[in-house]
């Protein structure tokens, strides 16, 4: 299947932990993003890299690290983790990034206790 | 900034149509999106328009652009109990290089029998 696909679906940790969220997409994309949703269903994005090249880093703590080791992956990294990271967390990818639409992986829904 | 509105909720009855409203502020938008979140799940691609269009069908689905006001509006005709889920208008907005994709607060809709 072609898809934006994103592991873990769920992730349960204690505050102050290191995680990861893996993000793949086999659309044949250049252009990947991170998007958080919090309680209320807002959506705000986080980061966008084209071609391994962040373009977008938008008021993030510097807890979280966008890794993309080539167009295909786009993964982040997140250290001691707070009660406020609890959200769920979007990958996204879309041909250029300028006006084409994004396509969503499932989600991961990260809960920090 | 870029600022995108919506209601919140919708209730409709099966069978009837539904409308989403939706207003924006950026005037450089080129595209507007239509997504659709069913619960648990991630953002699905409905539908968009091109901003120098002021009306797309796609079976079910119309949207109607009026530029001049900045409003989008999504009309589902027969809305059916699987149309329930929370739709999400979005433009894709400058961001320094980038044209970052900002959504609205989401419209949860709900059909009832």
């Amino acid at each position: 299947d072609t898809a934006v696909s994103q592991t873990p679906k769920y992730l349960v940790t204690q505050m102050g932990n290191d995680k990861s969220i893996k993000c793949e997409q086999n659309l044949g994309h250049d252009t990947m993003y991170w998007y958080k949703q919090d309680s209320k269903k807002f959506l705000k994005i986080m980061f966008s890299y084209n071609n391994k090249e962040l373009i977008i880093n938008e008021t993030v703590p510097n807890r979280f690290s966008p890794k993309s080791p080539d167009k295909a992956h786009l993964n982040l990294h997140i250290n001691s983790l707070e009660l406020g990271d609890s959200a769920v967390y979007f990958c996204a990818s879309s041909l250029g990034f300028v006006n084409s639409p994004l396509h969503f992986g499932n989600g991961t829904r990260l809960t920090v206790t | 900034g870029e600022d995108v509105e919506q209601s919140l909720f919708l209730s409709v009855r099966e069978g009837d149509s539904s409308v989403i409203n939706c207003t924006y502020t950026d005037s450089s938008s080129t595209y507007l999106y239509w997504y659709k979140q069913e619960p648990g799940a991630g953002l699905q691609l409905l539908t968009y328009i091109f901003s120098n269009m002021d009306m797309k069908q796609d079976q079910r689905l119309t949207v109607l652009l009026n530029k001049k006001d900045k409003h989008l509006s999504l009309r589902i005709a027969d809305t059916q109990t699987g149309d329930s889920a929370i739709y999400f208008c979005a433009e894709r907005a400058i961001s320094g290089s980038a044209r970052q994709l900002t959504f609205g607060s989401g419209t949860q809709l709900t059909v009832l029998p």
